[in-house]
């Protein structure tokens, strides 16, 4: 079956950390390229970070370079999200999602991530 | 970065009607546009690319048309599935983009 699945995410404090983890089956993952996309509760999609499928290339939103690192495991067909000096503003759902030509044919059902004191 | 202006936010139709959603681009795209929709408490699913290449196992009442700034998702004959938010995004460079989104409920 062809599935993302994202974990990793609870509730953390500003200034915290958290890595999500995005677990690819029934595909090749390590021949593609992946995202992160983001969705703040009751507000709309926003494209976090990209990396190509070797991680040769790595793009980032303004609003957390510097702050989210993407990697990802081949061997274990895992995409990672490390989210360090977290605002209250990060607070979302985090999709992964499959690239083909940098849009998004196949996402993960999410996990929410939750920045509050 | 790349804006895209979505059009109308929310509207309010009924079964077998038409509705039309627009997108655009604050700066020419080409045909570097997907749709998507989103139903409530779910991931996106992608319905269109390219502007107007229909995804595999998308019903045909949903079609794509437009290039360079200006983009319209419309949907023929509405369906009680369809009832959902309507994204579009641009994948001409980054950072990527999405539309803020257009919610279709029933009238």
């Amino acid at each position: 079956q062809v599935q993302l699945v994202e974990s990793g995410g609870g509730v953390v404090q500003p200034g915290g950390s958290l890595r999500l983890s995005c677990a690819a089956s029934g595909f090749a993952f390590g021949y593609y390229a992946m995202h992160w996309v983001r969705q703040p509760p009751g507000k709309g999609l926003e494209w976090v970070a990209f990396m190509r499928f070797d991680g040769s290339e790595k793009f980032y939103a303004d609003s957390v370079k510097g702050r989210f690192t993407i990697s990802r495991d081949n061997s274990k067909n895992t995409l990672y999200l490390q989210m360090n000096s977290l605002k209250t503003e990060d607070t979302a759902v985090y999709y992964c999602a499959k690239d083909h030509h940098w849009y998004f044919d196949l996402w993960g059902r999410g996990t929410l991530v939750t920045v509050s004191s | 970065a790349i804006q895209l202006t979505q059009s109308p936010s929310s509207l309010s139709a009924s079964i077998g009607d038409r509705v039309n959603i627009t997108c655009r681009a604050s700066q020419d795209i080409r045909t570097d546009l997907a749709w998507f929709h989103q139903k409530a408490g779910m991931a996106p699913k992608l319905l269109i690319s390219d502007a107007s290449t229909l995804q595999s196992g998308v019903p045909s009442r949903f079609t794509g048309s437009g290039s360079g700034t200006d983009f319209t998702l419309t949907i023929s004959s509405l369906q009680p599935e369809d009832f959902a938010t309507y994204y579009c995004q641009q994948f001409d460079n980054f950072p990527l983009t999405f539309g803020a989104g257009t919610k279709v409920e029933i009238k």
